[in-house]
């Protein structure tokens, strides 16, 4: 069975400070794998999707970039962090656009 | 503004009695989900509809699509405290002229329900 997994569950982080979010599948090959925020009263934010390796879509403009450099691998990363970075980032997987798994997210604070 | 709508954004009901939960666009959508998340948990996939006019239940909770796929409801009958959580829409909307999609949310609508 296909799983997925986030790490870490809970980051602080200063102002300036670099962060690099993890996510990889298991069980499954080429998944869709997306990033999303989870700002308070804005529900989830699309942030990246991939649907290979080395193709990243970006769909805002922000302070994070995404990478993807094995199959079922999912980076998210800033090379300085902003206070407005913080809040509650997902990963998720779509083997076929039927459903969406979700990992259990990981809550950044940026202090 | 959001491009697909949710509401009421939070609900308190007592238990055993009925709600709905809304979520609409005013664009077309290709595929509507629904989740759940409990507080301190993930998200937890509940249903899919892609067709107009179609509706599915699980247990006490109904979802369905309008016949122009821009508006679904959630209906949970007889609720119960169990059913308390954030309750969110999601859909398949498409990008351009292609045929490639995104996946967007709405805000999610807090339910609690009163023993």
């Amino acid at each position: 069975s296909q799983t997925i997994h986030q790490w870490p569950a809970t980051l602080v982080q200063p102002v300036g400070s670099p962060l690099s979010l993890e996510c990889t599948v298991e069980g499954t090959s080429n998944p869709n794998l997306y990033w999303y925020r989870q700002a308070a009263g804005r529900g989830l934010q699309l942030l990246f999707y991939s649907v290979g390796i080395g193709q990243i879509s970006s769909e805002v403009p922000q302070n994070l970039s995404a990478s993807r450099p094995q199959d079922r691998q999912f980076i998210l990363s800033s090379k300085k962090l902003l206070l407005s970075d913080s809040g509650f980032y997902l990963c998720a997987w779509s083997p076929d656009r039927a459903k969406l798994f979700f990992g259990s997210g990981t809550q950044l604070s940026v202090l | 503004s959001q491009e697909l709508e949710q509401s009421p954004q939070s609900l308190i009901v007592q238990e055993g009695k009925n709600l709905t939960i809304n979520c609409t666009s005013s664009k077309t959508l290709y595929g509507l989900y629904w989740y759940k998340q409990k507080y301190g948990e993930g998200l937890i996939f509940l249903m899919m509809l892609q067709k107009g006019g179609e509706e599915k239940s699980h247990e006490k909770i109904t979802a369905k699509l309008d016949e122009k796929k821009q508006q679904s409801s959630l209906h949970i009958t007889a609720s119960q405290p169990s059913h308390a959580g954030i309750y969110l829409c999601g859909a398949d909307i498409k990008l351009g002229g292609d045929s490639s999609y995104k996946l967007i949310f709405g805000s999610g609508t807090r339910l609690l329900v009163r023993p």
